[in-house]
C-alpha cells in the first residue's frame, strides 16, 4: 500500500524559512522513473504545483517560486524535503506531496500524481 | 508556462444528470492531461490520466476525451458522491499547471 505523509510547522513567521518533509512508504525513489511532487492550495483557491524530484535526482520547480524553493530526497529514510525561503502570508496554504508516476506514450514519459498525502496546513503570520 | 482554463467555474446539476467539464490549454499538449476530484477537506484524487485512461477504482461513469488544446471530463450519470471540485492538470512540460477548478454543486 502506497502512503505519503506531510509534516512541518503549522505556523511560521514572515521571512522565515519553511521546511516540509514528505515521508512515504510502499514505493522507493530509487526505482527508475519514480518521482515525488510537492503542491499547495491556499484556502479556497486552486491547486498549485511547486516542485518535483526524480529517482535520478533531477529537480523541477515552479517558475514563480524557483528562487525560493529547494527539493531534496533521502532515499534511506524514504523522505522528500521541500524548503521555502523568505515566506510571506500569501504562502499560507495546505501543502501536499504526491507520488508522481510516468506513463509511456509514443516514446515520451507522461507524468501523473496518483497517490497524495492528506496535506499539512501552514500559516504564515507574525 | 502553459495556462489551463476550465469552464464552467461552477455548475449546478441533479443526481442522474450527464455533466461535461471543459479544459483548454494555452498551447498544444497532445494528450498529456490529467483530471482530479477534490472534496472539501480532502486531498485531490486522481480520476483520469493521459486524457482518457481511467485510474483504477474510479467508476466507469467518469470518462475523459480530447487532445491538442481542448479536453473534456464527462460524468454520465451524477451520483451524490460526485459533488466536488474538479481540476485538470497538464503534464506536457514542467512546471505542471492546473486549471482553476470547476465546482459541481447539487441543484
Amino acid at each position: 500500500q502506497v502512503t505519503l505523509r506531510e509534516s512541518g510547522p503549522a505556523l511560521v513567521k514572515p521571512t522565515q524559512t519553511l521546511t516540509l518533509t514528505c515521508t512515504f512508504s510502499g514505493f522507493s525513489l530509487t526505482t527508475t522513473r519514480m518521482c515525488v511532487s510537492w503542491l499547495r492550495q491556499p484556502p479556497g483557491k486552486a491547486l498549485e504545483w511547486l516542485a518535483r524530484i526524480d529517482w535520478d535526482d533531477d529537480k523541477y520547480y515552479s517558475t514563480s517560486l524557483k528562487t525560493r524553493l529547494t527539493i531534496s530526497k533521502d532515499t534511506s529514510k524514504n523522505q522528500v524535503v521541500l524548503t521555502m525561503t523568505n515566506t510571506d502570508p500569501v504562502d499560507t496554504a495546505t501543502y501536499y506531496c504526491a507520488r508522481t508516476l510516468p506513463y509511456v506514450s509514443g516514446g515520451y514519459y507522461v507524468y501523473y500524481m496518483d497517490v497524495w498525502g492528506k496535506g499539512t496546513t501552514v500559516t504564515v503570520s507574525s | 508556462d502553459i495556462q489551463m482554463t476550465q469552464s464552467p467555474s461552477s455548475l449546478s446539476a441533479s443526481v442522474g444528470d450527464r455533466v461535461t467539464i471543459t479544459c483548454r490549454a494555452s498551447q498544444r499538449i497532445t494528450s498529456y492531461l490529467n483530471w482530479y476530484q477534490q472534496k472539501p477537506g480532502e486531498a485531490p484524487k486522481l480520476l483520469i490520466y493521459v486524457a482518457s485512461i481511467l485510474q483504477g477504482g474510479v467508476p466507469t461513469r467518469f470518462s475523459g476525451s480530447g487532445s491538442g488544446t481542448e479536453f473534456t471530463l464527462t460524468i454520465s450519470s451524477l451520483q451524490p458522491e460526485d459533488f466536488a471540485t474538479y481540476y485538470c492538470q497538464q503534464s506536457y512540460s514542467t512546471p505542471f499547471t492546473f486549471g482553476q477548478g470547476t465546482k459541481l454543486e447539487i441543484k
